[in-house]
């Protein structure tokens, strides 16, 4: 059961334009929603994260916007640069109690042409 | 600080064979997990063991098993392995949980053929 739906699967931006990702859960226990970035032939780094109890946060460029009513949250890149180009995930993960268990998107392929 | 790392960077092996897969945690952390990315399925949460004992288990067949060490770092097994096996093998630490952060490695990529 995919648990967490991502969108687009893929999306080109011009450089200083704003990307936007999309992302929706299912999983009400969910209460941490990280963002990752993930370069070709690395593992994922992450970007930004935010707790349902926040409804947006801003790190440099990277905003996370986040909807607890819709269960949705998205992540919106400012001034898209080159270096941007990328793979996005966004994930859940419930509780700390649980441990660690992320539930990822399916990923979001970001190309910032110059 | 090092990062984590994991061992061998590529793999390639025979269905019905089995594999082990190796990680070395960054220093002090105590949570180590287990992920499975493929273009098909995305990246798919296999296991995740702190202080020696599996805390959390994705749905994936027995075939795949871990273990971790007292010294943090973990290992990965894959037994019976079968074509649809072959993906990038990530490893990620944290200190605690998912919120101290998580932190990857690069990845094993295992090939079945």
């Amino acid at each position: 059961q995919q648990q967490v739906k991502q969108s687009p699967q893929s999306l080109i931006v011009q450089k200083g334009g704003i990307s936007i990702i999309n992302c929706a859960y299912e999983n009400t226990a969910f209460d941490y929603f990280p963002w990752y970035q993930q370069f070709p032939g690395k593992g994922p780094a992450l970007l930004i994260a935010i707790r349902p109890d926040v409804s947006e946060k801003k790190e440099g460029r990277f905003t996370i916007s986040f909807n607890k009513s819709a269960k949705q949250f998205s992540l919106h890149i400012m001034d898209s640069q080159p270096g941007d180009s990328a793979t996005y995930f966004c994930a859940a993960s419930p509780p700390e109690t649980s441990g660690s268990r992320l539930t990822f998107g399916e990923g979001t392929q970001l190309t910032v042409n110059p | 600080k090092a990062g984590v790392t994991q061992t061998p960077r590529y793999l390639i092996k025979t269905r019905g064979q089995q594999v082990t897969l190796s990680c070395s945690p960054i220093s002090g952390h105590r949570s180590v997990s287990w992920y499975q990315q493929t273009p098909g399925q995305g990246l798919q949460f296999l296991f995740e063991y702190f202080s020696e004992t599996q805390r959390n288990k994705g749905n994936f067949p027995g075939r795949f098993s871990g273990r971790q060490f007292s010294n943090s770092r973990s290992e990965m097994n894959v037994s019976t392995l079968e074509l649809g096996d072959s993906a990038l093998y990530l490893c990620a630490s944290s200190f605690w949980t998912t919120r101290s952060p998580l932190h990857f490695g690069n990845g094993t990529r295992l090939t079945v053929t």
